[in-house]
């Protein structure tokens, strides 16, 4: 069970816009600790999609944006295209007791109808 | 170009070891921190360990805390991964990790290695 939670998979049509939920708690999101994004394509290693919440290293496409609130954050995907078939994954860290480190939500696979 | 190239992984019998490398090339090695990823077969991320620029602080996930050792050779450009008293559930694919910011708590993994897998079975 995974310290971030993401929904197990989500769906959309070329063209459409479909997001992807990150939820956590007071000692991580809550906490105000940074939110990343990686997408990994099949068969291949994660790449950074988001950084900082919000931020798209140089190359990623500004379909992709990412934003937080609370103890929540959200990738959006617009203008979805097949290449985005792939799973994705928020990270931060987690600052509690039992053992403070770097914490990944479960991930969630994009499917592109 | 900005490169990291994992090596070492195989298979392993339960209780044994193995050391992962990482090879970098194409960045300033000593200047950042580094990290070793997870990934069971089918299954999501995994944080395992990360370790400071110069090598003087080191952390590590509960689940392989007291069994595995993060070390790195900025005079040789790379990380290693000491890994001892393997178990089945320590069976992945290890991605080494560069870390984009100064403070890891902040971190954001911005290049990632190819991965080795490492088996742990009898």
């Amino acid at each position: 069970q995974s310290v971030l939670t993401q929904p197990p998979s989500v769906s959309g049509a070329p063209g459409q816009r479909v997001t992807i939920s990150c939820t956590g708690s007071s000692s991580n999101i809550g906490a105000g600790y940074d939110v990343h994004w990686y997408q990994q394509l099949p068969g291949t290693a994660p790449k950074l999609l988001i950084y900082g919440n919000s931020n798209r290293p140089s190359g990623v496409p500004d379909r992709f944006s990412g934003s937080k609130s609370g103890t929540s954050a959200s990738l959006a995907i617009t203008g979805l295209q097949a290449e985005d078939e792939a799973d994705y994954y928020c990270q931060s860290y987690d600052s509690s007791l039992s053992g403070p480190g770097v914490v990944f939500g479960g991930g969630t696979k994009l499917t592109v109808l | 170009e900005v490169q990291l190239l994992e090596s070492g992984g195989g298979l392993v019998q339960p209780g044994g070891s193995l050391r992962l490398s990482c090879a970098a090339s194409g960045f300033t090695f000593s200047s950042y921190a580094m990290s070793w990823v997870r990934q069971a077969p089918g299954k999501g991320l995994e944080w395992v360990s990360a370790i400071s620029g110069s090598g003087g602080s080191t952390y590590y996930a509960d689940s392989v805390k007291g069994r595995f050792t993060i070390s790195r050779d900025n005079s040789k450009n790379t990380l290693y991964l000491q890994m001892n008293s393997l178990r089945a559930e320590d069976t992945a694919v290890y991605y080494c990790a560069k870390i984009k910011d100064p403070n890891i708590a902040a971190a954001a993994f911005d290049i990632w290695g190819q991965g080795t897998m490492v088996t742990v079975s009898s």
